[in-house]
């Protein structure tokens, strides 16, 4: 079955770096997305990735390993309103979106 | 580019009755839009896939007949949720597509069914 894999939850500190890892296992690959969505709201997009190697954006960067089925969202000098949650979601062969449940990443002072 | 609307932004209906939402992409044509509901702290599912002109495409679970979709343009999809449910109070939320790997969401709608 297809199935994408990340942390429920995790907290880190304003103006450090923190790692949000994603496992995934779909039928096929076209890419696999990170989204940002803040309490209420719709997910903003983030990255996409579909060659292996690391993608930076900003205080953003994202990596993929297809051979491992992996990938990870680095967020750098954490602020306050990059509180939210982040969504991983792999593009499977039929161009569908497969989505993690999201990870809530709380940040403190 | 790429902005995407819905329309209404929230919704309160009472038992019984149907609404409409709508999902317009602004400044771009979607050959294709999705249509996902998201209930509290879950993750988006996937309700259906439509392409303009064409019957929409329903996940597994999801009732064609209370989730009526209509994609009659390449800048308009409508959702309809029909004799609405108390369970059925949700935040929907739409995307559209511009080439297969781009989704630009709508800001969503939420609905609550008294």
């Amino acid at each position: 079955g297809q199935n994408i894999d990340q942390p429920t939850e995790m907290t880190a500190t304003e103006g450090a770096i923190v790692q949000i890892n994603c496992t995934y296992q779909t039928s096929g690959f076209n890419g696999l997305f990170w989204y940002q969505q803040h309490a209420g709201e719709a997910p903003t997009f983030l990255s996409y990735n579909v060659l292996d190697g690391l993608e930076e954006k900003g205080r953003f960067s994202s990596f993929l390993s297809r051979s491992k089925g992996y990938s990870y969202l680095l967020l750098k000098e954490l602020q306050m309103k990059d509180s939210a949650s982040y969504l991983c979601a792999a593009m499977d062969s039929n161009y569908q979106l497969i989505w993690g449940a999201g990870t809530k990443l709380i940040i403190k002072p | 580019g790429a902005v995407v609307s819905q329309h209404p932004s929230w919704v309160i209906c009472k038992s019984g009755t149907s609404v409409k939402i709508e999902c317009r992409s602004l400044d771009f044509q979607a050959t294709t839009m999705f249509w996902y509901r998201q209930f509290p702290k879950q993750s988006l599912m996937l309700m259906a896939t439509s392409n303009e002109g064409s019957k929409a495409t329903y996940e597994q679970g999801v009732e064609k007949d209370k989730f009526l979709i209509n994609h009659a343009s390449l800048t308009l999809s409508t959702l309809t949720v029909t004799s609405a449910h108390p369970e059925d109070s949700s935040f929907y939320i739409c995307s559209a597509g511009r080439q297969e790997y781009e989704q630009y969401f709508g800001p969503g709608t939420r609905l609550t069914v008294t």
